[in-house]
């Protein structure tokens, strides 16, 4: 498995622009968070879905951010309009929860997207 | 509201020591405990792990400290190596949905 895949690497925009951040998952895990990595707030967890359906979405920002997962292989992560306090690298992961197993969460990340919003 | 906290942003040791680095919490609901490391241009990956059960858990030259009463736990590293150069991610979770991370600590190992 390739792991898990975030495109682009790198964004570099101008504030009011829409973003779209994508996230591939590893194959049959059916958790997928999205972070956010800031100098001041580490990883914060913006959003987490299980099984395709988010479960929560206190740590998303404001209405700006949204994000989706519209099947078990792909999610999305958009900001519209993006703002320039919106810099910053945002980490996608997953995890599989085994049945029957009590034990670590233990997530897969993605190497992130880089965001810079002028 | 920082339910994991790392107090320290970097750390420098020098190489064959030893590196402490320290995470505090504040959520006593919290009964699993991760050690991320993560290297420039890549994500986290996990290091080691310890559960609410335990007080201590080792891998190698890697050692996880719990202390419950104190909502506190420590990651040694011993010997250091400069490949150790890396930030690390404290984590915790109180289930097995939700995952919290502190900030970060970056630490240098000078050979």
């Amino acid at each position: 498995d390739a792991g898990v895949i975030q495109s682009p690497r790198h964004e570099v925009t101008e504030m009011g622009q829409e973003v779209t951040l994508r996230c591939k998952p590893i194959s049959g895990h059916d958790y997928l968070f999205w972070y956010r990595q800031t100098m001041m707030r580490g990883l914060e967890l913006l959003i987490y879905f299980n099984n395709n359906v988010p479960i929560d979405d206190s740590g998303m920002p404001e209405d700006r951010f949204s994000a989706k997962m519209p099947n078990a292989s792909f999610s999305t992560l958009k900001i519209q309009p993006s703002e320039p306090r919106d810099s910053a690298v945002y980490f996608c992961a997953s995890s599989l929860k085994e049945q029957g197993i009590f034990g670590t969460n233990v997530l897969t990340f993605g190497a992130g997207s880089r965001l810079t919003v002028l | 509201d920082q339910q994991v906290k790392q107090n320290s942003p970097s750390l420098s040791v020098q190489e064959g020591r030893i590196s402490i680095l320290n995470c505090d919490y504040t959520n006593s609901m919290f009964d699993y405990f991760l050690w991320y490391k993560k290297y420039p241009a890549e994500g986290p990956t996990f290091l080691i792990s310890i559960s609410s059960i335990k007080d201590k858990n080792e891998d190698g030259r890697f050692t996880v400290f719990l202390n419950k009463s104190a909502k506190h736990l420590s990651l040694h590293i011993v010997p250091s190596q400069p490949g150790d150069s890396a930030v690390y991610f404290c984590a915790a979770s109180d289930g097995w949905d939700d995952m919290r991370f502190g900030a970060g600590t970056r630490l240098t190992v000078k050979p």
